[in-house]
């Protein structure tokens, strides 16, 4: 079975400083990985994802298969970083449910 | 705009009521979810569409029921409301690459 683990419900930075929010993965096969992020009141979306390899708003993540980590890491945290973040897994070929981790509520301090 | 909509956003309701939570989508997408989520926690599927005609439960047990006529379209229904159903509902399709997009939410708060 699939799994995605988040340690940390919480984290909370400094403007300025870097940030790193952990995804760990359970899956035998190649994933599909990606981060979603809630802002405050507003709609769940789709922040990046490991196949295109973008950076979204400063944000880069990097599939190490060997260590079955999906981390979000960006290098200067700002304030309105601030939001719920959801790692998440689709196993890809006909199974097409995501799994998603418990999410890291970041807050990022002025 | 391609999209995906959802109403009421808000719903407070009695005990025992009928209701109906509406999902729809312009973004061409055959794949369908629904979700349950308490504000700031984990998301729980419970149902889910990859087309016309095709409805599963998710992972989560649910009480609700959901239909599939159209493809733009994924009504949830509880047939009979109840406090424990008080939580945020979230409508969300399937693009190409396995990416999911959300709706805005229903907050479905039952007294």
């Amino acid at each position: 079975a699939q799994r995605v683990t988040q340690p940390e419900k919480l984290l909370s930075v400094f403007k300025g400083a870097p940030v790193e929010l952990k995804c760990n993965y359970s899956y035998s096969g190649s994933p599909e990985l990606f981060w979603y992020v809630q802002y405050s009141r507003q709609r769940l979306q789709l922040l990046l994802r490991h196949i295109s390899r973008e950076s979204i708003k400063g944000f880069t993540a990097d599939l190490n298969k060997g260590e079955t980590s999906f981390h979000l890491k960006k290098p200067f945290a700002q304030e309105e970083d601030s939001a719920m973040y959801y790692c998440a897994l689709s196993s890809g070929g006909s199974n097409y449910k995501l799994t998603f981790g418990k999410g890291t509520l970041l807050t990022v301090n002025p | 705009e391609a999209d995906i909509y959802q109403t009421p956003r808000y719903l407070v309701i009695g005990t025992g009521k009928k209701i109906t939570l509406e999902c729809s989508q312009t973004m061409g997408h055959d794949k369908m979810y629904w979700y349950q989520q308490d504000p700031g926690m984990e998301l729980h599927l419970i149902h889910y569409s990859y087309g016309v005609n095709s409805t599963e439960k998710g992972d989560l047990s649910s009480e609700s029921t959901v239909s599939r006529i159209r493809t733009e379209h994924f009504p949830l229904t509880l047939e009979s409301a109840r406090p424990s159903h008080t939580s945020q509902y979230l409508c969300a399709s399937m693009g190409l690459s396995y990416e999911q997009y959300f709706g805005p939410g229903t907050r479905l708060t039952v007294t």
